[in-house]
Protein backbone atom coordinates (compact mmCIF):
# COMPACT_ATOMS: atom_id res chain seq x y z
CA UNK A 1 0.00 0.00 0.00
CA UNK A 2 1.40 3.85 -0.88
CA UNK A 3 1.69 5.61 2.37
CA UNK A 4 3.56 7.91 4.19
CA UNK A 5 4.12 6.66 7.71
CA UNK A 6 5.34 8.72 10.56
CA UNK A 7 7.23 7.66 14.09
CA UNK A 8 6.13 8.07 16.67
CA UNK A 9 2.34 9.03 16.58
CA UNK A 10 2.73 10.60 19.82
CA UNK A 11 5.51 11.91 22.36
CA UNK A 12 5.63 13.38 25.35
CA UNK A 13 9.11 15.32 26.14
CA UNK A 14 10.71 17.83 28.45
CA UNK A 15 12.38 21.10 27.46
CA UNK A 16 15.99 20.60 25.83
CA UNK A 17 15.67 16.95 25.42
CA UNK A 18 16.48 15.94 21.90
CA UNK A 19 14.36 14.18 19.36
CA UNK A 20 13.41 12.60 16.00
CA UNK A 21 10.50 12.38 14.46
CA UNK A 22 10.76 9.79 11.60
CA UNK A 23 9.21 10.03 8.43
CA UNK A 24 9.05 7.40 5.39
CA UNK A 25 7.30 6.89 1.85
CA UNK A 26 7.23 4.23 -0.27
CA UNK A 27 5.99 6.07 -3.04
CA UNK A 28 9.55 6.96 -4.48
CA UNK A 29 8.62 10.41 -4.23
CA UNK A 30 11.27 13.21 -4.85
CA UNK A 31 9.90 15.53 -2.74
CA UNK A 32 8.98 15.41 1.17
CA UNK A 33 7.58 17.91 3.41
CA UNK A 34 6.83 18.54 7.14
CA UNK A 35 4.14 20.61 8.14
CA UNK A 36 2.80 21.90 11.97
CA UNK A 37 -0.51 22.46 12.55
CA UNK A 38 -2.00 24.44 15.65
CA UNK A 39 -5.83 25.48 15.95
CA UNK A 40 -6.64 28.48 14.45
CA UNK A 41 -3.25 29.05 11.89
CA UNK A 42 -3.90 25.60 9.75
CA UNK A 43 -0.77 23.84 8.22
CA UNK A 44 2.78 25.62 7.96
CA UNK A 45 5.63 24.22 6.43
CA UNK A 46 8.74 23.48 8.69
CA UNK A 47 11.45 22.42 6.37
CA UNK A 48 11.62 20.64 2.53
CA UNK A 49 13.19 18.82 0.29
CA UNK A 50 13.28 18.32 -3.24
CA UNK A 51 15.24 15.42 -2.95
CA UNK A 52 18.31 13.77 -1.73
CA UNK A 53 21.05 16.29 -0.06
CA UNK A 54 17.79 19.08 -1.13
CA UNK A 55 16.34 20.62 1.73
CA UNK A 56 15.24 24.22 1.92
CA UNK A 57 13.37 26.20 4.94
CA UNK A 58 9.51 26.55 5.02
CA UNK A 59 7.83 29.40 6.64
CA UNK A 60 8.78 27.94 10.10
CA UNK A 61 12.38 26.40 10.53
CA UNK A 62 13.44 28.16 13.62
CA UNK A 63 14.21 25.15 15.94
CA UNK A 64 14.07 22.55 13.87
CA UNK A 65 16.58 20.71 11.44
CA UNK A 66 15.76 17.98 8.87
CA UNK A 67 18.36 15.69 6.75
CA UNK A 68 17.62 14.02 3.36
CA UNK A 69 20.04 10.97 2.93
CA UNK A 70 17.70 8.95 1.47
CA UNK A 71 15.02 9.22 -1.46
CA UNK A 72 12.15 7.07 1.36
CA UNK A 73 13.15 9.25 4.53
CA UNK A 74 12.44 12.71 5.97
CA UNK A 75 13.69 12.52 9.73
CA UNK A 76 12.64 15.86 11.49
CA UNK A 77 14.65 16.78 14.53
CA UNK A 78 14.04 19.13 17.75
CA UNK A 79 17.36 19.55 19.15
CA UNK A 80 16.59 21.36 22.19
CA UNK A 81 13.03 21.15 22.21
CA UNK A 82 10.69 24.15 23.93
CA UNK A 83 6.63 24.15 24.76
CA UNK A 84 6.28 26.06 22.19
CA UNK A 85 6.93 23.61 19.65
CA UNK A 86 3.97 21.51 21.45
CA UNK A 87 2.01 20.76 17.86
CA UNK A 88 0.96 18.39 15.91
CA UNK A 89 3.67 17.60 13.12
CA UNK A 90 2.76 16.08 9.47
CA UNK A 91 5.05 14.38 6.94
CA UNK A 92 3.88 15.03 3.26
CA UNK A 93 5.29 13.95 -0.48
CA UNK A 94 5.03 14.38 -4.04
CA UNK A 95 6.31 13.35 -7.11
CA UNK A 96 8.82 14.98 -9.08
CA UNK A 97 7.10 15.45 -12.39
CA UNK A 98 3.84 13.43 -12.25
CA UNK A 99 0.89 15.62 -10.25
CA UNK A 100 4.01 17.21 -8.33
CA UNK A 101 1.12 19.58 -6.73
CA UNK A 102 -0.57 16.49 -4.82
CA UNK A 103 0.87 16.21 -1.79
CA UNK A 104 0.44 12.37 0.37
CA UNK A 105 0.46 13.48 3.89
CA UNK A 106 1.41 10.96 7.05
CA UNK A 107 -0.85 10.63 10.20
CA UNK A 108 0.42 12.93 12.00
CA UNK A 109 2.53 12.99 15.16
CA UNK A 110 1.04 14.46 18.46
CA UNK A 111 4.29 16.50 20.48
CA UNK A 112 3.63 18.05 23.58
CA UNK A 113 6.79 19.39 25.29
CA UNK A 114 6.83 19.89 29.26
CA UNK B 1 0.30 36.45 -2.08
CA UNK B 2 -2.23 33.41 -2.10
CA UNK B 3 -4.42 32.54 0.38
CA UNK B 4 -7.35 30.34 1.10
CA UNK B 5 -10.28 31.66 3.34
CA UNK B 6 -13.53 28.92 5.19
CA UNK B 7 -16.35 31.17 5.02
CA UNK B 8 -17.91 28.73 7.60
CA UNK B 9 -15.70 26.99 11.24
CA UNK B 10 -18.89 24.27 11.83
CA UNK B 11 -21.50 23.28 8.96
CA UNK B 12 -24.17 20.85 10.95
CA UNK B 13 -26.43 18.93 8.38
CA UNK B 14 -28.86 16.03 8.77
CA UNK B 15 -28.11 12.82 6.71
CA UNK B 16 -29.26 12.41 3.26
CA UNK B 17 -29.35 16.23 2.84
CA UNK B 18 -26.99 18.18 0.79
CA UNK B 19 -23.62 19.37 1.77
CA UNK B 20 -22.08 22.77 1.27
CA UNK B 21 -18.50 24.29 2.38
CA UNK B 22 -17.16 27.32 1.82
CA UNK B 23 -13.93 28.69 0.29
CA UNK B 24 -13.06 31.92 -1.17
CA UNK B 25 -9.42 32.42 -2.59
CA UNK B 26 -7.25 35.11 -3.71
CA UNK B 27 -4.37 34.63 -5.99
CA UNK B 28 -2.49 36.49 -8.02
CA UNK B 29 -2.18 33.71 -10.99
CA UNK B 30 -4.58 31.08 -11.73
CA UNK B 31 -4.48 28.66 -8.36
CA UNK B 32 -4.10 24.86 -7.93
CA UNK B 33 -6.58 24.35 -5.40
CA UNK B 34 -7.56 21.28 -3.01
CA UNK B 35 -9.66 19.76 -0.55
CA UNK B 36 -8.50 17.90 1.95
CA UNK B 37 -10.23 16.50 4.69
CA UNK B 38 -9.28 15.34 8.39
CA UNK B 39 -11.49 12.41 10.43
CA UNK B 40 -10.81 12.07 14.01
CA UNK B 41 -6.99 11.09 15.19
CA UNK B 42 -6.39 10.58 11.37
CA UNK B 43 -4.33 12.22 8.75
CA UNK B 44 -4.93 14.26 5.89
CA UNK B 45 -6.66 12.88 2.78
CA UNK B 46 -6.77 14.29 -0.34
CA UNK B 47 -10.61 14.79 -1.56
CA UNK B 48 -10.11 16.45 -4.83
CA UNK B 49 -7.59 18.73 -6.60
CA UNK B 50 -8.42 21.84 -9.46
CA UNK B 51 -5.16 22.53 -11.52
CA UNK B 52 -6.74 24.38 -14.26
CA UNK B 53 -8.40 21.73 -16.21
CA UNK B 54 -12.24 21.34 -16.39
CA UNK B 55 -13.83 23.58 -13.79
CA UNK B 56 -15.78 21.32 -12.00
CA UNK B 57 -14.28 18.49 -10.24
CA UNK B 58 -14.89 15.33 -9.45
CA UNK B 59 -13.25 14.07 -6.07
CA UNK B 60 -13.73 10.55 -3.67
CA UNK B 61 -16.38 9.88 -2.01
CA UNK B 62 -19.41 11.90 -4.19
CA UNK B 63 -17.55 15.06 -3.47
CA UNK B 64 -16.96 17.83 -6.11
CA UNK B 65 -16.25 21.30 -6.08
CA UNK B 66 -16.66 23.81 -9.21
CA UNK B 67 -13.81 26.73 -9.23
CA UNK B 68 -15.33 30.15 -9.89
CA UNK B 69 -13.15 32.80 -10.90
CA UNK B 70 -15.18 35.16 -11.27
CA UNK B 71 -16.47 34.66 -7.68
CA UNK B 72 -12.92 33.55 -6.52
CA UNK B 73 -14.85 30.36 -4.89
CA UNK B 74 -14.18 26.97 -5.27
CA UNK B 75 -16.90 25.54 -2.51
CA UNK B 76 -17.02 21.82 -2.24
CA UNK B 77 -20.32 19.95 -2.63
CA UNK B 78 -22.05 16.36 -2.07
CA UNK B 79 -25.88 16.14 -2.92
CA UNK B 80 -26.57 13.37 0.16
CA UNK B 81 -24.76 13.59 3.40
CA UNK B 82 -23.62 10.09 5.10
CA UNK B 83 -22.71 9.50 8.80
CA UNK B 84 -19.13 8.96 7.92
CA UNK B 85 -18.52 12.29 6.63
CA UNK B 86 -18.38 13.76 9.36
CA UNK B 87 -14.76 15.24 9.83
CA UNK B 88 -12.90 18.16 9.40
CA UNK B 89 -12.58 20.18 5.48
CA UNK B 90 -9.50 22.17 4.62
CA UNK B 91 -9.56 24.09 1.42
CA UNK B 92 -6.08 24.83 0.41
CA UNK B 93 -3.88 26.69 -2.09
CA UNK B 94 -0.78 25.81 -3.90
CA UNK B 95 1.12 29.05 -2.33
CA UNK B 96 4.47 28.74 -3.88
CA UNK B 97 4.77 26.72 -6.95
CA UNK B 98 8.87 26.70 -6.13
CA UNK B 99 8.60 24.92 -2.55
CA UNK B 100 4.99 23.36 -3.05
CA UNK B 101 4.64 25.30 -0.61
CA UNK B 102 0.09 24.62 0.70
CA UNK B 103 -1.57 27.11 2.75
CA UNK B 104 -4.62 25.87 4.24
CA UNK B 105 -7.45 27.37 5.93
CA UNK B 106 -8.22 27.01 9.24
CA UNK B 107 -11.01 24.34 8.62
CA UNK B 108 -14.40 23.69 8.48
CA UNK B 109 -15.84 20.85 11.08
CA UNK B 110 -18.51 19.12 9.31
CA UNK B 111 -21.41 17.99 11.93
CA UNK B 112 -23.80 14.84 10.45
CA UNK B 113 -27.17 14.50 12.68
CA UNK B 114 -28.99 11.31 12.25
Amino acid sequence: EAQVTQNPRYLITVTGKKLTVTCSQNMNHEYMSWYRQDPGLGLRQIYYSMNVEVTDKGDVPEGYKVSRKEKRNFPLILESPSPNQTSLYFCASSHGFVSPETQYFGPGTRLLVL
Amino acid sequence: AQSVTQLDSHVSVSEGTPVLLRCNYSSSYSPSLFWYVQHPNKGLQLLLKYTSAATLVKGINGFEAEFKKSETSFHLTKPSAHMSDAAEYFCVVNTDTGRRALTFGSGTRLQVQP
